[in-house]
């Protein structure tokens, strides 16, 4: 059981818009700890899509977006393709566990 | 190039220990967080371990007691010592950087090394 929760699985057509969700609580999101996000494409090691919440690191495309409310963030991805069939995860700090913490992952299927 | 490369992994038998190394280029370690993140085959992501620029460290209540993180800066390596494996320990262990240096996110990552704990 994983301390951030995120579906399972999503999918979505080329050229659509899909949200993935990521829930914590008051000592990790809802504390005030950043969420970053990472993909990872079969096969390969994770890479950092979004850091600080909404930000991107260069090289990503702007296609990726991040929010945060509360004790949830959610990556958002417009402009559907192919190439971004992968396992999606978040991660923050928990102040509880004096560490990081990860999502259980979310699938995205590209139909 | 900037990079991280893992090697040390391998089969070992439950109860045993292996020691895994981080070798990097292009950066310094000791100025930057440095993590192990690991992966068990099939799932997600889990943090194991921190070294801070300090030299204090930490770890995931799961490696407690069993699992060292360690640096040595004249060879600008990072490393882990497991002991006492055990089956649930099988995973592809990743080095990773936090060049944010505190606010935990991992902008480096290297290819990883696969542990299978198994007699």
């Amino acid at each position: 059981q994983s301390v951030l929760t995120q579906p399972p699985s999503v999918s979505g057509a080329p050229g659509q818009r899909v949200t993935i969700s990521c829930t914590g609580s008051s000592s990790n999101i809802g504390a005030g700890s950043d969420v970053h996000w990472y993909q990872q494409l079969p096969g390969t090691a994770p890479k950092l899509l979004i850091y600080g919440s909404s930000n991107r690191p260069s090289g990503v495309p702007d296609r990726f977006s991040g929010s945060k409310s509360g004790t949830s963030a959610s990556l958002a991805i417009t402009g559907l393709q192919a190439e971004d069939e992968a396992d999606y995860y978040c991660q923050s700090y928990d102040s509880s566990l004096s560490g990081s913490v990860f999502g259980g992952g979310t699938k995205l299927t590209v139909l | 190039e900037v990079q991280l490369v893992e090697s040390g992994g391998g089969l070992v038998q439950p109860g045993g220990s292996l020691r895994l190394s981080c070798a990097a280029s292009g950066f310094t370690v000791s100025s930057n967080y440095m993590s192990w993140v690991r992966q068990a085959p099939g799932k997600g992501l889990e943090w194991v371990s921190v070294i801070y620029i300090g030299g204090s460290t930490n770890y995931a209540d799961s490696v407690k007691g069993r699992f060292t993180i360690s640096r040595e800066n004249s060879k600008n390596t990072l490393y882990l010592q497991m002991n006492s494996l055990r089956a649930e320990d099988t995973a592809v262990y990743y080095c990773v950087r936090d060049r944010s240096n505190g606010y935990w996110y991992f902008d480096l990552w290297g290819r990883g090394t696969l542990v299978p704990v198994s007699s």
